[in-house]
């Protein structure tokens, strides 16, 4: 595709579900990550992927986050029993080159808006 | 540790006028500087960097950014404001090699040009 794509664009889940976050990265970048941005916020930096593997997942909050890129094309963010505090708009980013190169721009997605209600 | 620091909330300009919004950084090593602008309801996209080189770096849409080692600033600037460019600014920083390429990002400057 032409850009980086996010699903679902909302979701809205009851406190303690699950949720699962898809992002399709532009094909053929190396890197990807996920980034958590809260209302009126920066982006926090959650995890980052190069192909298929996670080389940092120093920004996940909590042992509910859970992050897999299997094939190193499509990832996945899940959150598992979801609290209130996980309101927020969570942002893919991919870039063309791994992790030791990579002054490359990212390429963001529109982002999936997460409301627990 | 590193970060990013954008100590306005809101810039106001009018359309015309030269705008300039405001970032410093603190950063081990070398750092490596990035603008991002996001509309309402939209992911960030690229304006501009700085890696090394002329201080003075030239990126989309006519936006410069001026990086100042002494100061540890990199402000965003532009000579003649549209009502367009009305959005949300962050800057980012990258540490030096050796780390993932993660982006700190600063808290954001909300950009409004006034007709």
């Amino acid at each position: 595709g032409a850009g980086v794509s996010q699903s679902p664009r909302y979701k809205v889940a009851k406190r303690g579900q699950d949720v699962a976050l898809r992002c399709d990265p532009i094909s053929g970048h190396v890197s990807l990550f996920w980034y958590q941005q809260a209302l009126g916020q920066g982006p926090e930096f959650l995890t980052y992927f190069q192909n298929e593997a996670q080389l940092d997942k120093s920004g996940l909050p909590s042992d509910r986050f859970f992050a897999e890129r299997p094939e190193g094309s499509v990832s996945t963010l899940k959150i598992q029993r979801t609290q209130q505090e996980d309101s927020a708009v969570y942002l893919c980013a991919s870039s063309l080159t791994g992790a030791l190169q990579n002054n490359s721009p990212l390429h963001f997605g529109n982002g999936t808006r997460l409301t627990v209600t | 540790a590193q970060s990013v620091a954008q100590p306005e909330d809101q810039v106001n300009v009018a359309e015309g006028n030269p705008l300039t919004v405001k970032c410093t950084y603190s950063v081990s090593g070398n750092p490596y500087l990035f603008w991002y602008v996001q509309y309402p309801n939209r992911g960030l996209q690229f304006l501009l960097k700085y890696i090394t080189g002329d201080n003075l770096v030239k990126g989309s849409y006519g936006f410069e950014a001026e990086f100042n080692k002494s100061q540890t600033s990199f402000h965003l600037k532009k000579p003649s404001a549209l009502v367009s460019d009305s959005a949300l600014y962050f800057c980012a920083v990258r540490a030096g090699s050796g780390n993932t390429g993660k982006l700190i990002f600063g808290q954001g400057t909300t950009l409004q040009v006034k007709p």
